[in-house]
């Protein structure tokens, strides 16, 4: 069966930090991957997503970024952190090649605070 | 992409049913409608996914009207652990690109 890790669970970084956050899926191959964020009390807000080794699609444009140096790994950096880069990061996956579109598995998380 | 129009809250009794309702006017031919569960500082679960007419799962039902302008999510017997924000989501097959609406924050009572 698949599953989805993301790390660190939670991080409390000053403004001006680096962040890095990992993501993996385990169990398929060649997944889409996606980044969401969101923040308290808010809906889902895409980042970005990915659907190959090196192919970033950036929704948001911002002071984050985005990697996949593997094709089960997806990684979400920032150089220096804001204020409002505080939430909680949501990463998951969905497959490719099925005429059902929307189905997507996350992760449990990632809590952000910056101070 | 379909832009997706819920209600932002909506309150209900212990086992009472709970219809939530999905607006999506400009919905394509390719798109498929899926909703999610979500509890707090938990990522969104899959609830249920439908193209047209009804289907129904061991969770919820999801009703669909034949010009697939809207949507709606239908929970039967609500319990307090039902309480949670639900979206609904419209997706284009052969697309990846997955963005989410607002979502529904649903609060069952005792």
């Amino acid at each position: 069966s698949q599953t989805i890790h993301q790390w660190p669970a939670t991080l409390v970084q000053p403004v001006g930090s680096p962040l890095s956050l990992e993501c993996t899926v385990e169990g398929t191959s060649n997944p889409n991957l996606y980044w969401y964020r969101q923040a308290a009390g808010r809906g889902l807000q895409l980042l970005f997503y990915s659907v190959g080794i090196g192919q970033i699609s950036s929704e948001v444009p911002q002071n984050l970024s985005a990697s996949r140096p593997q094709d089960r790994q997806f990684i979400l950096s920032s150089k220096k952190l804001l204020l409002s880069d505080s939430g909680f990061y949501l990463c998951a996956w969905s497959q490719k090649g099925q005429v059902w579109a929307g189905e997507l598995f996350f992760g449990e998380g990632s809590r952000l605070t910056v101070l | 992409l379909a832009k997706t129009t819920q209600p932002i809250s909506m309150d209900s009794y212990e086992g009472q049913e709970v219809n939530i309702t999905c607006s999506h006017n400009n919905i394509a031919t390719n798109d498929y409608i899926t909703w999610y569960q979500q509890f707090p500082s938990q990522g969104p679960r899959f609830i249920i996914q439908g193209y047209k007419t009804k289907v129904t799962n061991e969770v919820a039902s999801l009703f669909i009207p034949a010009d697939r302008k809207s949507s709606t999510l239908s929970l039967p017997r609500v319990s307090l652990s039902d309480t949670a924000v639900y979206y609904c989501l419209v997706a284009t097959s052969g697309t990846y690109k997955y963005i989410f609406g607002t979502g529904t924050r649903l609060k069952v009572l005792a």
